[in-house]
C-alpha cells in the first residue's frame, strides 16, 4: 500500500511565525502535491512538484513556499504564518491520474 | 477554465436508502473523472474513477458513469449503509498537461442515519 505521512495531525502556530509542514511517500513518486481545504471551497491547490527541486505555482500559492530536496519528501513552508492561513493542509503524491493522500494537518494560527 | 460543480450538502439518508450525488464539470480536452471519499479524521482516498467516455467506474457498491454528452458523473449506491457517513470529492484531472493535477468539487456530506 502507497503511504503518505505528514509531520504533525494538528500544528498551533503564531502570527509571524515561519511554519515547517513535511510530507513523505514511500511510492517513489514523482508528483507531489499541497492543497488547503477548507468548508465551502473543497480542496484547492498551493503547489506541487514533479521531480526533485522542481515546482510549479498551484492556484493558491501566495503566503506558502516549497521545497524538494529528496524524491521522498515535499516541505510546505509559512514565511511568516496569518490567521487567515489557519486551514486543514493536504500533502499528495501521485502515480499517473491516481493522487494518494496523507492525513492531513490541521495547522491553527493564533 | 476547467471546473466541477457538486451538489451541495449535507445528505442525510436513513440506512438502505438510495444515494445520487451529482458532479458536473466543465473542461477542455478528455480528462479522466474520478470520486474520492474522507472519513472524519483521514485524508481522502480514491473511490473510484473512470478515463473515457461511458466508462463505468466501481467500488464498494458505488458506481458513476463518464458521460460525455452532459458532462457529468454523478455518484449513486444503491443501499447506504451508516459507515458510508463522510466526505465525497469529485474531481478531474487535466491528463493532456502531465502534470496530472486536480480540480475538486466542494464536497458533499453524507450522513447516513441507523
Amino acid at each position: 500500500d502507497v503511504k503518505v505521512t505528514q509531520s504533525s495531525r494538528y500544528l498551533v502556530k503564531r502570527t509571524g511565525e515561519k511554519v515547517f509542514l513535511e510530507c513523505v511517500q514511500d511510492m517513489d513518486h514523482e508528483n507531489m502535491f499541497w492543497y488547503r481545504q477548507d468548508p465551502g471551497l473543497g480542496l484547492r491547490l498551493i503547489y506541487f512538484s514533479y521531480d526533485v527541486k522542481m515546482k510549479e505555482k498551484g492556484d493558491i500559492p501566495e503566503g506558502y513556499s516549497v521545497s524538494r530536496e529528496k524524491k521522498e519528501r515535499f516541505s510546505l513552508i509559512l514565511e511568516s504564518a496569518s490567521t487567515n492561513q489557519t486551514s486543514m493542509y493536504l500533502c499528495a503524491s501521485s502515480f499517473y491520474d491516481e493522487q494518494y493522500f496523507g492525513p492531513g494537518t490541521r495547522l491553527t494560527v493564533t | 477554465g476547467n471546473s466541477v460543480t457538486q451538489m451541495e450538502g449535507p445528505v442525510t439518508l436513513s440506512e438502505e436508502a438510495f444515494l445520487t450525488i451529482n458532479c458536473t464539470y466543465t473542461a477542455t480536452g478528455y480528462p479522466s473523472l474520478f470520486w474520492y471519499v474522507q472519513y472524519p479524521g483521514e485524508g481522502l482516498q480514491l473511490l473510484l474513477k473512470a478515463t473515457k467516455a461511458d466508462d463505468k467506474g466501481s467500488n464498494k457498491g458505488f458506481e458513476a458513469t463518464y458521460r460525455k454528452e452532459t458532462t457529468s458523473f454523478h455518484l449513486e449506491k444503491g443501499s447506504v449503509q451508516v459507515s458510508d457517513s463522510a466526505v465525497y470529492f469529485c474531481a478531474l484531472s487535466d491528463t493532456t498537461s502531465g502534470t496530472y493535477k486536480y480540480i475538486f468539487g466542494t464536497g458533499t456530506r453524507l450522513k447516513v442515519l441507523a
